[in-house]
């Protein structure tokens, strides 16, 4: 039972090249979320999916698409990155079936844009 | 919408020593309460949670939070504190209609000197 894992764990870009973060789950949780990290910023929520074929923006969602591929994986896309992408990305997934449910993130994408 | 506020951005203390970490949130709904913990280079895992009932909250690792509704607080304490407690602290706040996402703390870094 491996939780939440993301892929790469580092990258470094250009500015304007494109990637994709990778994130699975094999805890059989229903939602997923794309978190950033910044320094003094906390965490804020980029995108969601609430369920399978779904997905909702949340707070910083420009920049940047999702796909939810299946229940288990959750991509996070960059299509032509910029200097304030440098973050480190979290993926998180949580389970419904309580209204206030735990979320379990990944070990994070730590991403540099030159 | 809701808000949250961790008062320090760095907590300095001795092993051995009490520790507070302050968190304050704004919400016109009931609301729910965590803190999550960051180890260095690794992602964030829960602490203590307050859904409802008791407003004391034990989690993990020793640690312990009080749920003020008066006051809008949710601080996060340890009677003693050990060099291994050194980590981020976040704490975050989540309602019941929105969909689980968690809204984050800037967080407090806590740092414990020998």
């Amino acid at each position: 039972n491996a939780g939440v894992t993301q892929t790469p764990k580092f990258q470094v870009l250009k500015t304007g090249q494109s990637m994709t973060l990778q994130c699975a789950q094999d805890m059989n949780h229903n939602s997923m979320y794309w978190y950033r990290q910044d320094p003094g910023m906390g965490l804020r929520l980029i995108y969601y999916s609430a369920s399978e074929g779904t997905t909702d923006k949340g707070e910083v969602p420009n920049g940047y698409n999702v796909s939810r591929l299946n229940k288990r994986e959750f991509s996070l896309r960059l299509e032509s990155a910029a200097p304030s992408q440098t973050s480190v990305y979290f993926c998180a997934s949580r389970s419904s079936g309580g209204v206030a449910d735990t979320q379990y993130f990944g070990p994070g994408t730590r991403l540099t844009v030159l | 919408a809701q808000s949250v506020t961790q008062l320090d951005s760095q907590v300095p203390v001795f092993e051995e020593a009490p520790v507070e970490l302050r968190c304050n949130y704004s919400s016109s709904v009931s609301v729910y309460l965590f803190w999550y913990v960051q180890y260095p280079n690794q992602g964030l895992q829960l602490l203590l949670k307050y859904l409802s009932g008791s407003t004391l909250v034990k989690g993990i690792n020793g640690f312990e939070a009080e749920f003020n509704k008066s006051q809008t607080s949710f601080h996060l304490r340890k009677p003693s504190v050990h060099i291994s407690d050194t980590a981020e602290y976040f704490c975050a706040v989540s309602t019941y209609n929105q969909g689980g996402k968690l809204i984050f703390g800037q967080g407090t870094e806590l740092s414990v000197k020998p």
